[in-house]
């Protein structure tokens, strides 16, 4: 069974720029929750997604967003990129319980 | 504010050295608690979800506990690869809260 896929697994933007991160959840798994994790705060909730609505989210400004088609897939954009967000973004989907089951991981370098 | 804290930051054990990891929480309305591995470049494991004070949840040589404010995970016996760090998280509905993690290094 294939786990949680996330693309690209490492990216160096710009300040300014934009960015799309994609995350693939495990088959059957509805929900898709993002998380970015820096050394400083740890990992910190950004958003959950489930049957392509935005079900909750964390306390991030509004230049990071995300979606999830009808596939399950999710992205994650984050717009005028900032160097305080350079960090891992992880994606963790899960089937109907709290148990969630995470990817890789995208590595953002922002310069 | 809903909060979760890890102790210790980092801890060092020989290889058969048993010890515990604490995790902390406050936070209103607790629907879970939830221990998960990370190793390094990869994202966390999930280990355990506990629901309710009293609970316990073993698995080979990690055992996982909850009272009303905090967990704690039991590690016996330990080997080198147990070596990670062990993230502790608890939803509030349907937010979820991670602690900072405690950095195992288990030495042979």
């Amino acid at each position: 069974k294939a786990g949680v896929t996330q693309t690209p697994r490492y990216l160096i933007k710009t300040r300014g720029q934009q960015v799309t991160l994609s995350c693939s959840p495990i088959s059957g798994h509805r929900s898709v929750s993002w998380y970015q994790q820096t050394p400083g705060q740890g990992l910190q909730f950004l958003f959950e997604y489930f049957s392509e609505t935005q079900r909750n989210k964390g306390n991030f400004p509004g230049r990071f967003s995300g979606r999830q088609f009808s596939n399950s897939r999710s992205e994650m954009n984050v717009s005028t990129l900032e160097l305080g967000d350079s960090a891992l973004y992880l994606c963790a989907s899960s089937l109907t319980g709290p148990e969630a089951f995470f990817g890789q991981g995208t590595r953002l370098t922002v310069v | 504010e809903d909060q979760v804290t890890q102790s210790p930051e980092a801890l060092r054990l020989q290889e058969g050295e048993s010890s515990s990891l604490n995790c902390s929480y406050t936070v209103s309305g607790l629907r879970g608690l939830f221990w998960y591995r990370q190793d390094p470049g990869k994202g966390p494991e999930f280990l355990f979800t506990l629901y309710s004070a009293g609970e316990e949840k073993e698995k080979e040589r990690l055992k996982a506990t909850l009272t009303k404010k905090e967990s704690f995970l039991h590690i016996t016996a330990p080997k080198p690869e147990d070596s990670a760090t062990y993230l502790c998280a608890v939803q509030n509905f349907n937010k979820f809260y991670f602690g900072s993690g405690t950095k195992l290094n288990v030495k042979p």
